[in-house]
């Protein structure tokens, strides 16, 4: 069975930095491209970084571009996003998701970030 | 950038019905539209890939039609299991979501 448990998420002030993980097991994660998504509340959701299987492709959007970094590690299933300068338009509930080609299959069910004072 | 406009944004229907929710591109996207179910507390599930492919262990009453700008998600006959909100997704130029549908039973 596909898991994905994100992890790492919680308070933090506004320019300050925090970074997240998935645990990422029941496939063979090297094998798979894998994204962050998120959701502010009561919107809609947002994408918000891929890579590729080997890291050798890696994407933002522009509304992180420059501030957020996405990595894995495939020797220990993990995928990571380190999120810096964080703004409030950044508290979100933040999903991490395998891609099934280009689009997610499996998603994981969220860990909530939220930047205030 | 692409928007996906997605309709109803609320629905209410009874146990057996059929029912539809519409995602309609801002651009063509061929047939990279994928429909997801979000039960509440849960992880978004796939439901249909690249338009109308129905993923492995999804029941047969959910189908998906639709190519170009024009998309559709049906259920064939609602069941109670079924209450979720809804969202298309389409994938042909990055990534954007529909703002997604919630569905009760009446």
């Amino acid at each position: 069975e596909v898991q994905l448990v994100e992890s790492g998420g919680g308070l933090v002030q506004p320019g300050r930095s925090l970074k997240l993980s998935c645990l990422a097991s029941g496939f063979t994660f090297s094998n798979y491209g894998m994204n962050w998504i998120r959701q502010a509340p009561g919107k809609g959701l947002e994408w918000v970084a891929s890579i590729s299987s080997s890291s050798s492709y890696i994407y933002y959007a522009d509304t992180v571009k420059g501030r957020f970094t996405i990595s894995r590690d495939n020797a220990k299933n993990t995928l990571y996003l380190q999120m810096t300068s964080l703004r409030s338009e950044d508290t979100a509930l933040y999903y991490c998701a395998r891609s099934r080609t280009v689009a997610p299959d499996y998603w994981g069910q969220g860990v909530m970030v939220t930047v205030s004072s | 950038d692409i928007q996906m406009t997605q309709s109803p944004s609320f629905l209410s229907a009874s146990v057996g019905d059929r029912v539809t929710i519409n995602c309609k591109a801002s651009q063509n996207i061929n047939r990279y539209l994928n429909w997801y179910q979000q039960k509440l507390g849960e992880a978004p599930k796939l439901l249909i890939y690249n338009a109308n492919s129905l993923q492995t262990g999804i029941p047969s009453r959910f189908s998906g039609s639709g190519s170009g700008t024009d998309f559709t998600l049906t259920i064939s006959s609602l069941q109670p299991e079924d209450v979720a909100t809804y969202f298309c997704l389409q994938h042909n130029s990055w990534l954007t979501f529909g703002s997604g549908t919630k569905l009760e039973i009446k």
